[in-house]
């Protein structure tokens, strides 16, 4: 069935350093691929999203990369801030519709230590 | 309204009692989606709608669970006989057939004890 992985579970940075959580997932069809803030007791937060027509996309110190042939795509946070410390969701849309459900990785929880 | 909005906030019920959740989507958003966040933080799809019909209902447990979506009202989550393990925080999310990002809702926080 329909599968993302998220690696690492947890990961802790100095803060200025960066930060890397990668995805790979299984739906060859995936066309959208958002990532998710998840702040405690809150709701998920879009923080940046990439569609399959591009390889790469960046919003300031967040970057994404998507790499179709091999079916995983990275979240990039450069110059980390303690209030980037939260838990990050990567996720894949099923099927080619723009209305496909999401299916979610496993979380990454980041703490950025001051 | 701009945002989605999902009532109750926390709702507590004894195993076997019945749950019922609420969802407004955003004005004008003609698709409605739900998820169930356990406390291992990971996300699972459960149903979504197409104005009031069921779009995808893969990942709805064949019991218990039911959902609706009915014209001029909000959408709605309802697990009969709740278990222990349907404690968890229900997400609802909106979006349109042009948009592609999901609007998330604040969630329900459901706790079965």
């Amino acid at each position: 069935g329909e599968n993302v992985e998220q690696h690492p579970s947890t990961l802790s940075v100095q803060e200025g350093d960066s930060a890397v959580i990668k995805c790979t997932y299984s739906d060859s069809a995936s066309n959208y691929f958002p990532w998710y803030k998840q702040e405690l007791g809150k709701r998920p937060q879009l923080i940046i999203d990439i569609r399959s027509n591009v390889g790469e996309k960046k919003d300031q110190r967040i970057a994404v990369t998507l790499n179709k042939t091999a079916k995983h795509f990275s979240l990039h946070i450069t110059e980390t801030q303690p209030e980037d410390s939260a838990v990050y969701f990567c996720a894949a849309s099923t099927g080619s519709s723009n209305t496909g459900k999401l299916i979610f990785g496993q979380g990454t929880t980041l703490q950025v230590k001051p | 309204g701009e945002e989605v909005a999902q009532t109750p906030k926390h709702l507590v019920r004894g195993e076997g009692q019945k749950a019922k959740l609420y969802c407004a989507p955003i004005k004008g958003h003609s698709y409605v989606f739900w998820y169930q966040q356990v406390l291992k933080n990971e996300f699972k799809f459960l149903i979504s709608f197409q104005n009031e019909n069921v779009f995808d209902e893969t990942g709805m447990p064949k019991e218990r669970f039911s959902a609706k979506c009915l014209p001029n009202s909000p959408c709605s989550l309802e697990i009969q006989a709740t278990k222990l393990e349907d404690s968890a925080v229900y997400f609802c999310a909106s979006t349109t057939s042009r948009d592609i990002e999901q609007f998330f809702g604040p969630g329900t926080r459901l706790t079965v004890l």
